[in-house]
């Protein structure tokens, strides 16, 4: 299958501080890429779906000033989190699609957000 | 609202046994049911998936059965292995955008 990674795997930052996550997609054309959100012994939440060149379109709930992503090229997209609080610590992930090939969807291994 | 319907939530298999997974949908418009591995730690891994105009899919140890009357589909494990312990994820999407998922089950195969 594709290969999708992500950077850093995992990180630790102050409250308050803002937190850029990115993922690539290394041996295709990602036409869609997707934003996760994982809590421990739970499913995956869905927090927004970003297009190559577009802006992203955020679930309801999630703060989109808060969570600032840019899908740039059709290999990276990044999430940064920005004036992170303890509540924000998470698991996230994201996953990478070529939708006009199939609809086949892969995962990056995801990041470990830690905010003290 | 949980779109996509998962059972059970965990799952005890003696090793060389049959893991069944069950999920169930509501929308008659998703078009594409993919089921994922992930292990701690890790992102979710696609194991195998399948189309609507198809009742089952083989890949190796792994099937998928899909019954669209009855809006359900499963996932079957055949010859368990210790190494397929981790949690399985059945999805759902329409035209290949975002994936809605179940809430997943814990595999555990014992020796």
């Amino acid at each position: 299958g594709a290969v999708v990674s992500q950077h850093p795997s995992w990180v630790i930052c102050k409250s308050g501080t803002s937190v850029k996550i990115e993922c690539r997609s290394l041996d295709f054309q990602a036409t869609t890429m997707f934003w996760y959100r994982q809590f421990p012994k739970q499913s995956l939440m869905l927090m927004a779906t970003s297009n190559e060149g577009s802006k992203a379109t955020y679930e309801q709930g999630v703060e989109k000033d808060k969570f600032l992503i840019n899908h740039a090229s059709l290999t990276l997209s990044t999430l940064t989190v920005t004036s992170a609080h303890p509540e924000d610590s998470s698991f996230y992930i994201c996953s990478a699609t070529d939708r006009v090939a199939s609809y086949e969807q892969y995962f990056g291994p995801g990041t470990r957000l830690t905010v003290t | 609202q949980q779109q996509v319907k998962q059972s059970p939530q965990s799952l005890i298999v003696q090793k060389g046994g049959i893991s069944i997974i069950n999920c169930a949908y509501e929308n008659t418009a998703f078009d594409y049911f993919p089921w994922y591995q992930q292990f701690p730690g890790k992102g979710p891994a696609l194991l195998i998936a399948i189309r609507p105009d198809v009742s089952e899919k083989k890949e190796g140890r792994f099937t998928i059965s899909f019954n669209k009357s009855a809006k359900q589909f499963s996932l079957h494990i055949m010859d368990s292995q210790p190494g397929d312990s981790a949690t399985y994820f059945c999805a759902a999407s329409i035209g290949g955008y975002a994936l809605n998922f179940g809430k997943g089950t814990s595999l555990l195969v014992t020796p």
